[in-house]
Parts: structure tokens; C-alpha cells; sequence
């Protein structure tokens, strides 16, 4: 099946500082992307529609200026926490479809963001 | 985007058949319905996806009735390694041609197998 890679896959940082995640095609391109963000024993949240060359969809109560996503092409999309906090501290996750329909998504493996 | 409600959880044995089912009672004429499973620390892991009748692949069998307002995902012979947390998506794939919606998780359902 088609894959799709993340990275990293855990980070810590400090806060106020900015990190930034990575989701890659590695077989397929992608014309559209998807970041998830999941709290401990919670569901999966989505947080945003990525759209290579144009800009993000946010989904109502993600900050757009918080949570920056960068789809520069179709297999690359960067999602970037600026000025992190401890709440920001979460397990976030990218999907991407090979197919332009969108049918099935493949999942990256996820990165655990801790904030101190 | 349709709402999904499933059990919470789910314990069963090893060597035995597994039924999950899914209600989407508002489930529209575009949307397919989509199993994902999820281990602790990683992304969800597709399974199947069907949008009427019966459809199986290798590892499980989708059963959806003619009204599509429910769905049964079947894992046939669970092991301990089935443990995990599943869920039922349903969505506009965009085969009408508006483009895709990103996927809305319900709960899921927490699948415990025993020894």
C-alpha cells in the first residue's frame, strides 16, 4: 500500500519555541493532505485540510496563525506549532490519499509533540 | 458529515470472530463507510471500506444492509495482536466531484483480546 511518512516522531521543546512536523508521500502524490491531533485516550481531531499550492482549510477553533501548514508540493506538507505551549503538547498525525478521490487515506505514524 | 456511534468496547478471545458494529443513521447518498484500527502511538491503519453489501479483503469482512444506516466490521480468528482500537468512518469520497472530506473520528471502539 501507499505510504506515508512522518516526521519527527517525537519531539520536546521548550516553551515558546516552534517546531515543525513533516508529512511526505513517499510513493504517491498528494493534492491534498490532512492533520489530525489526538489527546491521550481521545479520538482523532482534525485539525486541517492541506492543499498543495494554496493555502490551508482550518477546521472552526484551530488557530490558523498557531498551527502554520505549508503544502509546497504534492508530496511534501509541513505543519509548524509556533510559540508552543504545554497545551499544545499532543499526538498529531497527517493523512494523504493516492487517489484524487480521496477514498483511502494512509496514515503517517504520528508525532508526540511535549512542550515544558 | 455523518455521525457514527459505536461501543465503547469490546472484549472477546483468541481464535474467535469479532463483530463491531456501527451505526450512521444520517449516512449520505456520497458517503462510503471506512474502518480504520489504531495501536497505542501510532496513525490509524486502514482496514476496509465498502458502500453497500458485503465486501472482504484479507483481514476482515464488511457487512452494510441495503438501508446503509449501520455497518458490521468481522475479523475472523482475533489474536492477542488485534487489540486495538477501531474505527468506523463514514465520508464523501469525492467521487461526486466536490473533493473529499478529511475524515471525522468518532470514539472508536476499544477491542481487548484475551488469551
Amino acid at each position: 500500500g501507499a505510504v506515508v511518512s512522518q516526521h519527527p516522531s517525537w519531539v520536546i521543546c521548550k516553551s515558546g519555541t516552534s517546531v515543525k512536523i513533516e508529512c511526505r508521500s513517499l510513493d504517491f502524490q498528494a493534492t491534498t493532505m490532512f492533520w489530525y491531533r489526538q489527546f491521550p485516550k481521545q479520538s482523532l481531531m482534525l485539525m486541517a485540510t492541506s492543499n498543495e499550492g494554496s493555502k490551508a482549510t482550518y477546521e472552526q477553533g484551530v488557530e490558523k496563525d498557531k498551527f502554520l501548514i505549508n503544502h509546497a508540493s504534492l508530496t511534501l506538507s509541513t505543519l509548524t506549532v509556533t510559540s508552543a505551549h504545554p497545551e499544545d503538547s499532543s499526538f498529531y498525525i497527517c493523512s494523504a490519499s493516492p487517489s484524487a478521490t480521496n477514498e483511502k487515506l494512509f496514515f503517517g505514524s504520528g508525532t508526540q509533540l511535549s512542550v515544558l | 458529515l455523518a455521525k457514527t456511534t459505536q461501543p465503547i468496547s469490546m472484549d472477546s478471545y483468541e481464535g474467535q470472530e469479532v463483530n463491531i458494529t456501527c451505526s450512521h443513521n444520517n449516512i449520505a447518498t456520497n458517503d462510503y463507510i471506512t474502518w480504520y484500527q489504531q495501536f497505542p502511538s501510532q496513525g490509524p491503519r486502514f482496514i476496509i471500506q465498502g458502500y453497500k453489501t458485503k465486501v472482504t479483503n484479507e483481514v476482515a469482512s464488511l457487512f452494510i444492509p441495503a438501508d446503509r444506516k449501520s455497518s458490521t466490521l468481522s475479523l475472523p480468528r482475533v489474536s492477542l495482536s488485534d487489540t486495538a482500537v477501531y474505527y468506523c468512518l463514514v465520508g464523501d469520497t469525492g467521487y461526486s466531484g466536490g473533493g473529499a472530506d478529511g475524515l471525522t473520528f468518532g470514539k472508536g471502539t476499544h477491542l481487548i483480546i484475551q488469551p
